[in-house]
């Protein structure tokens, strides 16, 4: 079964940068993978952030960055903000339509 | 504007069965793919069911294989879930989702609707 791994948590401060990977159990993630990300907030829907690796969803700030490093799919937020505190979902296309989420990342602002 | 709106969830005993809608407005909803998923309290988010957007194509999450149906009726702008057989471990919020099929993205979301299946 396919296993995509994500850091349960991390933390920044105000300002700073971070860097959330997303990684495959049994592979190095591709392009081919499509990476998306996506932003939820306790309470609501997931918004969309990044994907296809690289390309910002409409109206995501551009200190939202995806990219592949490594073997993972990156998520970069510079100059974190207060509001940026939410969890963090990776998600891998498997092809014949099927997408397997990662676990979250918990990202704490402080 | 993009709206969808889930709508049919409440309470149901494990092996009951339960129909989610999702009404979409502010785009062309027959010209796009489109999904369902589910994320249970506290819990992070799974991947379902998707449906192509004139009904050819339809995929299930394992978890879900052979007891849910995903359905599609463009004349009324409206996606479904029938979902047979339920399961404690079902008892999730539903979202229903556009989906990108040419870069494989989850692009605009609802809401959800929470789905209770206990005894």
């Amino acid at each position: 079964q396919t296993v995509v791994t994500q850091e349960p948590s991390f933390s920044v401060s105000p300002g700073g940068t971070v860097t959330l990977t997303c990684g495959l159990s049994s592979d190095s993630v591709s392009t081919s993978y499509y990476p998306s990300w996506y932003q939820q907030t306790p309470g609501q829907a997931p918004r969309t952030l990044i994907y296809s690796t690289n390309t910002r969803s409409s109206g995501v700030p551009d200190r939202f960055s995806g990219s592949i490093l490594g073997n993972k799919a990156a998520l970069t937020i510079t100059g974190a903000q207060a509001d940026d505190e939410s969890d963090y979902y990776c998600v891998l296309y498997m092809g014949s339509g099927i997408s397997v989420f990662g676990g979250g990342t918990k990202l704490t602002v402080l | 504007q993009v709206q969808l709106v889930e709508s049919g969830g409440g309470l149901v005993k494990p092996g009951g069965s339960l129909r989610l809608s999702c009404a979409a407005s502010g785009f062309t909803f027959s010209g796009y793919y489109m999904s369902w998923l589910r994320q249970a309290p506290g819990e992070g988010l799974e991947w379902v069911s998707y449906i192509s957007s004139g009904s050819s194509y339809t995929d299930y999450a394992d978890s879900v294989k052979g007891r849910f149906t995903i359905s599609r009726d463009n004349a009324k702008n409206s996606l479904y879930l029938q979902m047979d057989s339920l399961r404690v471990e079902d008892a999730t919020v539903y979202y229903c989702a556009t989906y990108n099929w040419n870069y494989k993205y989850f692009d605009y979301w609802g809401q959800g609707t929470l789905v209770t299946v206990s005894s």
